[in-house]
């Protein structure tokens, strides 16, 4: 089954410095990759998507991810957070027509 | 576009007692999740429905039951509710295998 994993359940960061989310999957065949992300109190929303094409994706607030393939990968970036991207944020991966999995979640605080 | 509605927004629940957690959505989608979230965790999927007329079991789900009488609606009921089932649901549609999930703004649920 498919599994998915962020490593760091908390990141904290001073604002305007850049920040990464790591999250790895379990499988290598061919899978779509989410990130979405959870403000305070309201359902989750969805930052990019990956599936198929370039392996850099550009989504909303200036997030992008990276799908690597050969390490299982689909980390997410941002150059310089703000005090509003304060969040949960999860990856999620789908494979073909299978339910969406879920990371655990990742816990971003920016410090001012 | 009122995209997914979930109601309750909270509820408090005494033990023992019959819920039924609604979701209707307006998209016209095919597939419909419920989830629930817990602090560490992440989203765990309780059941599914990839077209109306089926339902399938998920990660987590042992003490739940749903029914998909129509597209737009996707009731979660819980026969009777347990304190661990206090958590918040989320209900979430998607329009194929390739797409993105929408999710609804939660249920808080708290059963006491």
């Amino acid at each position: 089954a498919q599994s998915v994993t962020q490593l760091d359940s908390q990141v904290p960061v001073f604002e305007e410095a850049p920040v990464e989310l790591r999250c790895n999957y379990s499988s290598s065949v061919s899978v779509y990759l989410f990130w979405y992300v959870q403000y305070p109190n309201q359902g989750l929303q969805l930052l990019l998507k990956y599936l198929s094409g370039s392996t850099l994706v550009k989504g909303i607030n200036g997030f992008e991810a990276e799908f690597n393939k050969s390490q299982t990968s689909f980390h997410l970036r941002k150059p310089s957070v703000h005090i509003s991207d304060t969040a949960e944020y999860f990856c999620a991966v789908r494979q073909g027509a299978q339910k969406l999995v879920f990371g655990q979640g990742t816990r971003l605080t920016i410090n001012p | 576009i009122a995209g997914i509605t979930q109601a309750p927004t909270s509820q408090i629940l005494a033990a023992g007692r019959r819920m039924t957690l609604r979701c209707t959505q307006d998209m016209r989608h095919n597939a419909m999740y419920w989830y629930r979230q817990d602090l560490g965790l992440g989203l765990r999927l309780i059941h599914y429905s990839n077209t109306a007329g089926t339902t399938g079991k998920g990660e987590v789900p042992d003490g739940y039951s749903v029914s998909r009488a129509n597209t737009d609606d996707f009731p979660l009921t819980l026969a009777s509710a347990v304190p661990s089932q206090t958590s918040v649901y989320f209900c979430a549609s998607s329009d194929g295998g390739n797409t993105e999930a929408f999710f609804g703004q939660g249920t808080r649920l708290t059963v006491v």
